[in-house]
């Protein structure tokens, strides 16, 4: 069974930073794209970055360029985000999906729970 | 990277259809046969409804499909069940996998 466990959320002040870690496990982790979508309280969701198999290929949203990155272990079966600058906007859920495609990694077939950060003074 | 754009709620009656509209640009939902569709129940994670615009993963009810016309993407539920109550979301492949989501449509079974 495939599982997504997120972890290391919390609160911050701004302009701090924090560590999010996603444990995988039910699949062969290095053998799939993953990513992080995150949702404001009572708002949408809004993806935030985007990571290969083998972390050779990388991407962020724009709201997080800069600020945040991301990374994997595939020998811990971990995902990662690392958070600086943090803002009050980037108060969130933050969710780690894995990424399918046939042709290109287009949508996200399993979710973690989510872990959720509050940005405030 | 703008939002898609989609109605605030739909609401139906039980047995009946409904459908969720999606509307973007060129640049995603028109430019790609990749849009996916997203249900979340209130505090709980999204679970995938349907990808690359029509398909369904196994163990979606086939009550749920999907289809494109131009730069609009559509969900439709047929037969409504008072369990299809959730929020849905669309979301666009907008080109080296980057991705935009819809701000959300709430179901509401009368």
């Amino acid at each position: 069974e495939v599982q997504l466990v997120e972890s290391g959320g919390g609160w911050v002040q701004p302009g701090g930073s924090l560590r999010l870690s996603c444990a995988a496990s039910g699949f062969t982790f290095s053998s799939y794209d993953m990513t992080w979508v995150r949702q404001a309280p009572g708002k949408g969701l809004e993806w935030v970055s985007y990571i290969s198999g083998s972390s050779s290929t990388i991407y962020y949203a724009d709201s997080v360029k800069g600020r945040f990155t991301i990374s994997r272990d595939n020998a811990k079966n971990s995902l990662y985000l690392q958070m600086n600058s943090l803002r009050a906007e980037d108060t969130a859920v933050y969710y780690c999906a894995r990424v399918l495609g046939r042709l290109v990694a287009d949508h996200f077939d399993y979710w973690g729970q989510g872990t959720l950060v509050t940005v405030s003074s | 990277q703008s939002a898609l754009t989609q109605p605030a709620s739909v609401s139906g009656s039980p047995a009946q259809s409904i459908t969720i509209s999606c509307t973007g640009t060129s640049s995603d939902v028109g430019g790609y046969n990749l849009v996916s569709w997203y249900q979340q129940n209130p505090g709980k994670a999204p679970k995938l409804m349907i990808y690359e615009v029509s398909r369904r993963p196994s163990g979606v009810s086939n009550r749920f499909s999907g289809s494109k016309s131009g730069n609009t993407a559509s969900l439709t539920i047929s037969g409504l069940q008072a369990e299809d109550e959730a929020d849905y979301y669309c979301c666009s492949y907008t080109g080296s996998s980057t991705y935009v989501f819809g701000p959300g449509t709430k179901v509401t079974v009368l």
